[in-house]
């Protein structure tokens, strides 16, 4: 049963539009992130907190925003979609190095 | 700054034949070792860690991973596959005082008929 949640699993959207994809986690970690992945490719790192009102961005380059302003909750927002952000996004979280990450279900994010 | 290489991309295998998917870590101090599977439009699922102690770890459904420090090396095996193992699998190395993982760039395991 997951512990870290992502929604919404599927998102079609027009371009030019607003979206923020949710990522919420029951398990109290202090280290969140997020990972953009193309169908069978690597994971990229985009952003990632390691607690409250503390972010940073990744390895990766990008266009999108995150906020930490409770423990559980990491949402990712997208200002203007374009089609170059269709992708996967995945989500996760974990306590310390020795217990590595958990992982949401991911959002495939699809822009028109 | 570590760094992780699974050395092939894809590796097919037939039902029931035994399976190896390789992984080199570089790095100058001690590490955690990771192997994570990824299901079709799904998220990472950990499969199994190597933290310390016996360098013979195993995993969920079967699988398997052995560290060899003088190597760097931290394979995955199973002895007999499954349709249902289909799937991408990553290796990840994190360094004991570090707050993130290195993903190595996956291995498309596809299990045959």
């Amino acid at each position: 049963e997951a512990d870290i949640y992502q929604t919404p699993r599927y998102l079609v959207i027009g371009t030019g539009k607003k979206i923020t994809l949710e990522c919420s986690q029951t398990m109290g970690h202090d280290k969140m992130y997020w990972y953009q992945q193309d169908p069978g490719m690597e994971l990229h790192l985009i952003h990632y907190s390691y607690g409250v009102n503390s972010t940073e961005k990744g390895d990766l380059s990008s266009e999108s925003t995150v906020s930490r302003i409770r423990t559980e909750h990491f949402p990712l927002t997208l200002e203007s979609a374009r089609p170059s952000h269709t992708s996967q996004y995945l989500c996760a979280s974990s306590a310390d190095g020795s217990y590595g990450y958990t992982f949401g279900s991911g959002t495939r994010l699809t822009v028109v | 700054a570590q760094s992780v290489t699974q050395l092939d991309s894809q590796v097919p295998v037939f039902e029931e034949a035994p399976v190896e998917l390789r992984c080199n870590y570089s790095s100058s101090v001690s590490v955690y070792l990771f192997w994570y599977v990824q299901y079709p439009n799904q998220g990472l699922q950990l499969l199994l860690k190597y933290l310390s102690g016996s360098t013979l770890v195993k995993g969920i459904n079967g699988f398997e991973a052995e560290f060899n420090k003088s190597q760097t090396s931290f394979h995955l095996r199973k002895p007999s596959v499954h349709i249902s193992d289909t799937a991408e699998y990553f290796c990840a190395v994190s360094l004991r005082s570090a707050r993130q993982l290195t993903f190595g760039s996956g291995t498309q395991l596809t299990v045959l008929p």
